[in-house]
């Protein structure tokens, strides 16, 4: 089991481009979630979704920012005309509270570092 | 709104030196809290949980409601402890709200 992958590691947009992320969960998982880290801070939670349906968006930026888990496919963060103070680390995470005894850990990919210039 | 705290950006420590890392907490409800670590290139992994009461590689942490605490504690310190430490609270059954985190290095 390869984990949770994330793709770009590094992405490089000029500002005004449109960022997308992808986030492959682990095999079995069907719950994915979005945490972004700004520098110096902490991850901070952004949307929580299951297949095909987005289950809490609370910490998504109201204008921008949206994020999809197709059916087939992996989940994708997509950030439309990006703005210098975007430029963060995007974290993803997988879990399937199926399993683990109902504890639903949460399970993280590597990360895609986003710089805008 | 909850909330997480880790004062130390920084702890620096000699091998089998005692190490404890703060961790605070404010949440009006019932918390559940971890602590994630993150060593040099690798993923953010899950370290321990207060549910499970466990030790890992020698860590410890215990939930204390009066402090609002959930301190990490090791009597001996290793050089390969030498990484960052997230601490976290889990509301509802998902979402995770991180403290800043607490880079701990071990010296020879």
């Amino acid at each position: 089991n390869a984990g949770v992958m994330q793709n770009p590691r590094h992405l490089v947009r000029r500002r005004g481009q449109e960022a997308r992320l992808r986030c492959s969960p682990m095999k079995g998982h069907s719950h994915v979630y979005w945490y972004r880290q700004l520098p110096e801070e902490g991850l901070k939670f952004m949307v929580y979704l299951q297949k095909e349906n987005i289950i809490d968006e609370s910490g998504m930026p109201k204008e921008r920012f949206s994020a999809e888990f197709p059916k087939e496919g992996p989940s994708i963060l997509r950030i439309q005309q990006v703005v210098r103070g975007d430029s963060a680390a995007y974290f993803c995470a997988s879990s399937n509270p199926g399993t683990s005894g109902n504890y639903n850990e949460q399970f993280f990919g590597p990360g895609t570092r986003l710089t805008v210039l | 709104a909850q909330r997480v705290t880790q004062p130390e950006k920084l702890l620096s420590v000699f091998k089998g030196a005692p190490v404890e890392l703060k961790c605070n907490y404010s949440y009006s409800g019932s918390p559940e809290l971890f602590w994630y670590v993150q060593y040099s290139r690798q993923r953010l992994q899950l370290l321990l949980r207060h549910i499970s009461r466990e030790s890992i590689k020698g860590f410890t942490a215990d939930l204390n409601k009066g402090e609002t605490s959930f301190h990490l504690k090791k009597p001996f310190a290793q050089e390969e402890d030498s990484a960052m430490y997230y601490c976290a609270l889990r509301r509802g059954y998902s979402t995770l709200t991180f403290g800043k985190g607490t880079m701990l290095l071990v010296s020879p």
